[in-house]
């Protein structure tokens, strides 16, 4: 049972756009930074998104990031079936001292 | 380009000690503005952290390892490890090392923030 609450999966068709949720508390999502990863099958994953909102440098602007309050989202506009892959959200909990990862979600596209 | 290799056994026994070594190239380890950590995952599962280190030997360890655990910086040949004792069928898994950046808590504290360079990973697997 994961920390941090993502739907287990979500579907969309091709140059359509998604979301991705990220449910937390107070002590994690609700009081520090949160970042997204991007895993394809096999490979290691891939910080798409830091600090909330933030791209790292050669992250495509379809890929966005939001918090409010205890929640957050990561949006994909005009997507590919290059994007199917595993996404997790992390953040640090205050209360447990740890980095805490979502349970993450599986987009099909 | 920073580069990120993890190297170690492959297959360890139960009750005994897995010890993976990741080494950085094409930037250096001493930096006061990154942590150094390791992440695990098991198989079809989420990613889990296990902890992190900065240059200077400071360590944050997630507490459900901490008593078997021991991550450690050797700068001179710009690498750092990891030692997880006792260990168990449950430790099985993909083990990366990762870089992470820094950001200050509200109790004025630097811990770390999103791990931005990841190795390939490298896959443990306990068992007789």
């Amino acid at each position: 049972q994961s920390v941090l609450t993502q739907p287990p999966s979500v579907s969309a068709a091709p140059g359509q756009r998604v979301t991705i949720s990220c449910s937390g508390s107070s002590s994690n999502i609700g009081s520090n930074y949160v970042s997204w990863y991007q895993q394809l099958p096999g490979t290691a994953p891939k910080l798409l998104i830091y600090d909330n909102n933030k791209r790292p440098s050669g992250i495509p602007d379809r890929f966005s990031g939001s918090k409010s309050g205890t929640s957050a989202t990561l949006g994909i506009t005009g997507l590919q079936t290059g994007d199917e892959a595993d996404y997790y959200c992390g953040t640090w909990d205050t209360s447990l001292s740890v980095v805490v990862f979502g349970g993450g979600t599986k987009l099909t596209v | 380009q920073l580069r990120l290799q993890e190297s170690g056994p492959g297959l360890v026994k139960p009750s005994e000690t897995l010890s993976l070594t990741c080494t950085v190239s094409g930037g250096s380890i001493s930096s006061s503005s990154y942590y150094w950590g390791w992440i695990r995952q098991p198989p079809g599962k989420g990613p889990e952290w296990i902890g992190s280190i900065s240059y200077r030997g400071n360590t944050f360890y997630n507490p459900s390892l901490k008593s078997r655990l021991t991550v450690s910086v050797d700068t001179s040949n710009n690498q750092f490890s990891l030692r997880l004792s006792s260990v168990t069928a449950a430790d099985t898994a993909v083990y990366y090392c990762a870089r992470s950046g820094k950001f200050v808590s509200r109790s004025l504290e630097w811990l770390p923030d999103s791990f931005d360079y990841w190795g390939q990973g490298t896959l443990v697997t306990v068992s007789s």
